[in-house]
C-alpha cells in the first residue's frame, strides 16, 4: 500500500510566523504535489515537483515556497503566515502524472 | 468559465437507486479524466479513471466520457449509505502537467 504521511493533522500558528509542512511518501514516487482545500473552492494546486530539487508553480503559489531535497520528502513553507492561509493542506504523491495518492491532510489555522 | 464544473449538491438518492454525478470541462485537449471520492474529514481517494470515449465499468461504478460534448459522468448502481461522500471530478490540463479538480458533488444515500 502507498503511504503518504504529513507531519501534523492540526496546526495553529500566529500571523507572521514561518510555517513548515512536511510530507513523506514511501513508494519511491517521483511526483509530489501540495494542494489546499477550501469550502466552495475545491482543491487548488500550490506547487508540484517531478524530481529531486525540481519544483513548478501551480495555480496559487503566492505566499508559499517548497523544498525537495530528497525524493521521499516534499516540504511546503509559508514564509510569513497570514490569516488567509488558514486552510486544509493536502500532500499527494504519484508514480505518473495521473493517479495521485493523498496524505491525511494538515488543518492549519493562522490567528 | 471554470476549467472543471460540478454541481455542488447535495444529491440525495434512496438506497438501492442509481446515483448519477456529472462534470463538464472547458479544455478541449484534456485526455485523462478521474473520479475521486472524499469522505467527510478524510482525504480524496481515486475510484475511477477514463481515457477514451464511452463507458468504463468497475463493479458498481461506471464512468462515462464524451469528449465532443466535454462531459464526464459517474454512475453508481445499487447505491449504499457507505457511498455517501463528496465526489471530485479531475482531469489533466495544461498540456499534461497538472491535475485540475472540480469543487465536488456531495452525495447522500438515504435509507
Amino acid at each position: 500500500d502507498v503511504k503518504v504521511t504529513q507531519s501534523s493533522r492540526y496546526l495553529v500558528k500566529r500571523t507572521g510566523e514561518k510555517v513548515f509542512l512536511e510530507c513523506v511518501q514511501d513508494m519511491d514516487h517521483e511526483n509530489m504535489f501540495w494542494y489546499r482545500q477550501d469550502p466552495g473552492l475545491g482543491l487548488r494546486l500550490i506547487y508540484f515537483s517531478y524530481d529531486v530539487k525540481m519544483k513548478e508553480k501551480g495555480d496559487i503559489p503566492e505566499g508559499y515556497s517548497v523544498s525537495r531535497e530528497k525524493k521521499e520528502r516534499f516540504s511546503l513553507i509559508l514564509e510569513s503566515a497570514s490569516t488567509n492561509q488558514t486552510s486544509m493542506y493536502l500532500c499527494a504523491s504519484s508514480p505518473n502524472r495521473d493517479t495521485q495518492y493523498f496524505g491525511p491532510g494538515t488543518r492549519l489555522t493562522v490567528l | 468559465q471554470k476549467e472543471v464544473e460540478q454541481n455542488s449538491g447535495p444529491l440525495s438518492v434512496p438506497e438501492g437507486a442509481i446515483a448519477s454525478l456529472n462534470c463538464t470541462y472547458s479544455d478541449r485537449v484534456s485526455q485523462s479524466f478521474f473520479w475521486y471520492r472524499q469522505y467527510s474529514g478524510k482525504s480524496p481517494e481515486l475510484i475511477m479513471s477514463i481515457y477514451s470515449n464511452g463507458d468504463k465499468e468497475d463493479g458498481r461504478f461506471t464512468a462515462q466520457l464524451n469528449k465532443a460534448s466535454q462531459y464526464v459522468s459517474l454512475l453508481i448502481r445499487d447505491s449504499q449509505p457507505s457511498d455517501s461522500a463528496t465526489y471530485l471530478c479531475a482531469l489533466i490540463t495544461g498540456g499534461g502537467n497538472k491535475l485540475t479538480f472540480g469543487t465536488g458533488t456531495q452525495l447522500k444515500v438515504e435509507l
